[in-house]
């Protein structure tokens, strides 16, 4: 059984890093998927971040791109997002996904994690 | 990119059949059969029910199925059932174009 959990910060203050880590449960993080994250802003639609494969690279949503990186924990078997310079547009519950071998779309979820920006 | 429109809500009694459209422009369906649809409660993680347009995962009912027609992808949810009562989302893999992935602005579903 696959599994995705994040955990971050919960309240932050604008200008600061957004620091999200996803342990992942089931699966190899180093084996041949690509991993994405994922936010949704309050009375929002979703929004991809972006994805990484542990040998095929990574790539990110151009609007973020400027502040953003992922990266593999392989040691822990998940993934990392650091998101600088935050601000209330940040805010967002934010989720961690597995892409589906062959197919373009995302086959296990975490639960997500909520993420508020405030001064 | 702007988000795929989904209806903001469907509702229906048990046992009737729902249709939630999810509409995109050309871009967004570059893809073409990169359409999903997933199942949201709240506090859990999405579920994954509809892939490639019309392709259910193992374990999925197949009460639940996809279509598309030019830039409107469409899930139909038959003989509804009280636990279906939940949000439901989109999202199309834009292939050429970034972001990769947009995503549906989500339609809640009610079950009277």
């Amino acid at each position: 059984q696959v599994q995705l959990q994040e955990s971050g910060p919960g309240l932050m203050k604008p200008s600061e890093t957004l620091s999200l880590s996803c342990a992942v449960s089931g699966a190899s993080v180093r084996s041949n998927w690509w991993w994405s994250w994922v936010r949704q802003s309050p009375g929002s639609g979703l929004e991809w971040i972006g994805e990484i494969h542990s040998r095929l690279g990574i790539n990110y949503n151009p609007s973020l791109e400027s502040r953003l990186t992922i990266s593999l924990d392989k040691s822990q078997n998940g993934l990392s997002l650091r998101l600088s310079s935050v601000s209330a547009a940040d805010t967002a519950v934010y989720y961690c996904a597995r892409h589906m071998t062959g197919v373009n779309s995302f086959d296990y979820w975490g639960q997500g994690t909520l993420v508020i920006v405030s001064s | 990119q702007s988000a795929l429109t989904q209806s903001a809500s469907v509702s229906g009694s048990p046992g009737q059949s729902i249709t939630i459209s999810c509409t995109g422009t050309n871009s967004d369906f570059v893809g073409y059969n990169s359409v999903s649809w997933f199942q949201h409660h709240p506090g859990n993680p999405p579920k994954l029910i509809i892939f490639d347009v019309t392709n259910r995962p193992s374990g999925v009912s197949n009460r639940f199925s996809g279509s598309k027609s030019g830039n409107t992808a469409s899930l139909t949810i038959s003989g509804l059932q009280l636990e279906d009562e939940a949000e439901y989302f989109c999202s199309s893999y834009t292939s050429i174009s970034t972001p990769l992935y947009v995503f549906g602005t989500g339609t809640k579903v009610t079950v009277l």
